[in-house]
């Protein structure tokens, strides 16, 4: 079974400023590892993704995040946000083999302040 | 990448009654899934809609109250029955695609409160 886990409800910054989404996750097999944005009133839209590779993977909108194996943690990162970039976060696992289920976190709610 | 389109977007229903959302997909998809967003919680799968075949749903939820169709590839509908103000969530379809179907595509979902 695998379980996400995302440390931060709420992450206020000032736009311009870097920001740092953590998530760490927990799983007895190898898995993905996926992010995800929610504008308000809307769907989940894919970020960026990491399905093998290089662990330093980039997405859209300037984003990225880094796959630390040992550390089981995935943590998103862009280095300079926009007021645009306020929304929810999802972080999202999928067991490599077996079947398509994900488990996704509870969310950070990003707010990007003038 | 896949579109898929839900309606109603947004529905006020009374206790008691029943709804049906619609998911449409703009590709033949083996697997369509469909999940709830509780308010300010995360994403908790109700079932897989397999075209063919029964549903497979997810601990804690039974056909009796979230009964699913899947007719034909691109379609399936997800019906929130006998509905109680704890229902009041957005249902959201959503299917794999992309690189080795690793990839989520989700629909705009369907916001429902119940009085």
């Amino acid at each position: 079974a695998q379980s996400v886990t995302q440390l931060d409800s709420q992450v206020p910054v000032f736009e311009e400023a870097p920001v740092e989404l953590r998530c760490n996750y927990s799983s007895s097999v190898s898995v993905y590892l996926f992010w995800y944005v929610q504008y308000p009133n809307q769907g989940l839209q894919l970020l960026l993704k990491y399905l093998s590779g290089s662990t330093l993977v980039k997405g859209i909108n300037g984003f990225e995040a880094e796959f630390n194996k040992s550390q089981t943690s995935f943590h998103l990162r862009k280095p300079s946000v926009h007021i645009s970039d306020t929304a929810e976060y999802f972080c999202a696992v999928s067991a490599i083999t077996g079947t398509y289920k994900y488990i996704f976190g509870t969310g950070t709610r990003l707010k990007v302040l003038a | 990448s896949a579109v898929i389109s839900q309606k109603p977007s947004r529905d006020i229903c009374q206790r008691g009654t029943s709804l049906t959302i619609q998911c449409q997909v703009d590709s033949q998809v083996t697997m369509m899934f469909w999940y709830r967003q509780q308010p300010g919680q995360s994403l908790t799968l109700i079932a897989t809609a397999n075209q063919g075949s029964e549903a497979t749903y997810e601990s804690g939820f039974v056909i009796d109250k979230f009964p699913i169709s899947r007719p034909n590839l691109t379609f399936s509908t997800l019906t929130v029955s006998n509905m109680s103000p704890e229902d009041s969530s957005i249902y959201l379809c959503s299917v794999p695609s992309g690189m080795g179907l690793r990839e989520l595509f989700f629909g705009e979902g369907s916001r429902l409160t119940v009085l």
